[in-house]
């Protein structure tokens, strides 16, 4: 299997600007997780979805911030406008969900790192 | 919410030396995963172990659920240990999202 992958792996963009960072997830995951990197926060869940539906978005730290999975093999995470503090590393991971209500052992991409000047 | 704290947070070690690195969770959780972030930023899966010990090659990790602490174990370090290593805990019941550890340093020295 690929692993997640992920798309652009770096970008570089002005403030104000559109950014659209892109996830496949491993075929057969059912849960698909949006994370962000940063030194003063570490690693902090953004919003997830089980089966294609937003399930947790109480991570995404305002409306400029948007996500979407219109298929089970891709999703994408868009801020409009973006920010200087919105620079970060953006990592995708999923898994399979359990039935209890969590969820099996999950794998993140290789990260995109958003610069925003 | 569930609170992850993670010990030491910086270590240097000489190649060759073992260390123990610590993850204590506040609440009770399904499982737990262990990560190393490399220099290059990549988040690679060491292991997922909700109880009990497990072993690959020179890491092991071990995990009481009922203390509510980890333990991962690193023997005969190598300069391509170095990097970050964090700890990470579903909630009980949340779907599968990942509280994560601030994690800790280490750097091999040669």
């Amino acid at each position: 299997d690929a692993g997640v992958i992920q798309s652009p792996r770096h970008e570089v963009t002005e403030m104000g600007q559109e950014v659209t960072l892109r996830c496949k997830p491993i075929s057969g995951h059912n849960s698909l997780f949006w994370y962000r990197q940063t030194m003063m926060r570490g690693l902090e869940l953004l919003i997830y979805f089980n089966n294609n539906v937003p399930i947790d978005d109480s991570g995404m730290p305002e409306d400029r911030f948007s996500a979407k999975m219109p298929n089970a093999s891709f999703s994408t995470l868009k801020i409009q406008p973006s920010e200087p503090r919105d620079s970060a590393v953006y990592f995708c991971a999923s898994s399979l969900a359990l039935g209890t209500g969590g969820s099996y052992e999950q794998y993140f991409g290789p990260g995109t790192r958003l610069t925003v000047t | 919410g569930i609170q992850v704290e993670q010990s030491p947070p910086d270590l240097i070690l000489q190649e060759g030396a073992n260390s123990t690195l610590r993850c204590n969770f506040s609440d009770s959780v399904n499982n737990l995963q262990w990560f190393h972030q490399n220099p290059w930023g990549q988040l690679i899966n060491l292991f997922y172990i909700p109880s009990g010990t497990k072993q690959n090659g020179r890491l092991s990790a071990t995990t009481v659920a009922t203390e509510r602490y980890s333990l991962l174990y690193i023997s005969s370090s190598q300069t391509t240990d170095s990097g970050v290593y964090f700890c990470a805990v579903p909630p009980y019941n949340q779907g599968g999202k990942l509280i994560f550890g601030q994690g800790t340093e280490l750097s091999v020295k040669p």
